[in-house]
């Protein structure tokens, strides 16, 4: 299993809402990431998580709630989040040979309304 | 501050002639380059990386150059096929083992036509 898998591909939700975004792989990478991608924008670094403990936080609004369960999977929580913060919400992992680069999940498409 | 930068928003050349992406980044701590390729509604996939102590590296249809003083990079694509047509993104890792960070670049939009 060479992918990174994430769930739902699209969710549209409202601003009171709660719900989380899933993404899961079976390659054995240590290292996991969230990315945030606005349409005509490159990706943008969210979270890190290295041996399921959280590295990096780009300063990230507390609306965004990473959580890592195991070296499988990974949750972006969300909640209270506004209509800025649609966009296309990228999954990658890594297994730290920097060379070898990150292996991306499809992407949720998120669209806040 | 965009750390790292594709000047080019767009490109197009002809099916079998040779399609150069540049790449331009400012912070020094960078030690490892990527391209990605990436089509609509999915995520980035890799394609080839080079190290900082590198100057060249090629795998196939695809090599990248690094010239290191002048803060640039380049994708060379030889020969160009019309599934080739895509966005590609430059990108600069930092940091050490699982806990480096990738930094993208703005994109360049290649078109492959016939």
């Amino acid at each position: 299993d060479t992918e990174v898998t994430q769930t739902p591909k699209h969710l549209v939700m409202g601003m009171t809402n709660k719900k989380s975004l899933k993404c899961e792989q079976h390659m054995g990478h240590r290292a996991m990431y969230w990315y945030k991608q606005k349409a005509k924008k490159p990706p943008e670094l969210m979270f890190v998580y290295s041996y399921e403990k959280l590295s990096i936080n780009e300063s990230v609004p507390s609306r965004f709630s990473p959580e890592c369960p195991n070296s499988s999977l990974l949750n972006l929580h969300l909640h209270a989040l506004q209509p800025e913060d649609s966009a296309l919400y990228l999954c990658a992992s890594s297994q730290g040979d920097r060379e070898d680069g990150y292996t991306f999940g499809s992407g949720t498409r998120l669209t806040v309304v | 501050d965009q750390q790292v930068k594709q000047n080019s928003p767009s490109l197009s050349v002809q099916e079998g002639r040779i399609s150069i992406l540049n790449c331009d980044y400012t912070n020094s701590m960078f030690d490892y380059f990527l391209w990605y390729k990436k089509y609509p509604a999915e995520g980035p996939t890799f394609l080839i990386s080079i190290s900082s102590i590198k100057d060249k590296n090629e795998d196939g249809r695809f090599t990248v150059f690094l010239n290191k003083s002048a803060k640039h990079l380049s994708l060379h694509i030889v020969p160009s096929q019309p599934g080739d047509s895509a966005v590609y993104f430059c990108a600069a890792s930092e940091g050490t083992g699982t806990a480096s960070k990738l930094t993208f670049g703005t994109g360049t939009r290649l078109q492959v036509t016939l």
